[in-house]
């Protein structure tokens, strides 16, 4: 039962380069979200998905690109890195009904020098 | 949009001891409050979680509490243990998936 797989675990990119941060969850959950964890500040919100191919914003989308072909990838880019993204990142997919529970990925660990 | 704060930012109970965080929220829409336990390298997981329908719950050694009135909440950890410490995050949500979250607070159990 892997649940939600993030790759890499971490990356070192120089200012300027491009990646992409990869996100798939195998329990069919319609929810998926990326959000980033920056010391002091909790967790705060980039884009999320409320199925395949619909995508929004949330509270920090500036610089980062999102897209959801399928129910189980929501891969995130970073178009031109900048050093303000340095960060851990976490994707999460929501399951539905009363519950409603986020399950998070490792996280990914995200240094621009 | 919802705002959520957290206190303390850092605990340091014996164990054995309680611990208490609180945290306050700003829309009087939210009605679903997890709290999240994030150890060391590994992402935030869920460890109980309160409806607006419900002003008290209770799993074990932890609680959780809620002041619809005063928009605020409570995790509450009873004979704590070395493994209880971790970062705890609440968090407060008004519509299906969007979570605001807390700066988090870094619980250490001292033997």
């Amino acid at each position: 039962n892997a649940g939600v797989t993030q790759t890499p675990k971490f990356q070192v990119l120089k200012t300027g380069q491009s990646m992409t941060l990869q996100c798939a969850q195998d329990m069919n959950h319609e929810y998926m979200s990326w959000y980033r964890q920056d010391p002091g500040m909790g967790l705060r919100l980039i884009h999320y998905s409320v199925g395949a191919g619909i995508t929004d914003q949330g509270e920090v989308p500036n610089g980062y690109n999102v897209s959801r072909s399928t129910t189980e990838d929501f891969p995130l880019r970073l178009l031109s890195a900048a050093p303000s993204q340095t960060s851990v990142y976490f994707c999460a997919s929501l399951g539905q009904g009363e519950r409603g529970e986020a399950f998070f990925g490792q996280g990914t660990r995200l240094t621009v020098v | 949009g919802e705002n959520v704060e957290q206190h303390p930012s850092t605990l340091s109970v014996q164990e054995g001891d309680s611990a208490v965080i609180k945290c306050t929220y700003s829309d009087s829409a939210s009605n679903y409050f997890p709290w999240y336990k994030q150890e060391l390298g590994k992402g935030p997981q869920l460890i109980i979680d309160i409806r607006s329908n419900v002003g008290e719950k209770k799993d074990q050694r932890i609680a959780v509490t809620l002041n619809k009135t005063a928009k605020h909440f409570s995790l509450h950890i009873t004979e704590t243990q070395p493994e209880d410490s971790a970062v705890y995050f609440c968090a407060a949500s008004d519509s299906w998936g969007k979570l605001q979250f807390g700066a988090g607070t870094q619980v250490v159990v001292t033997p």
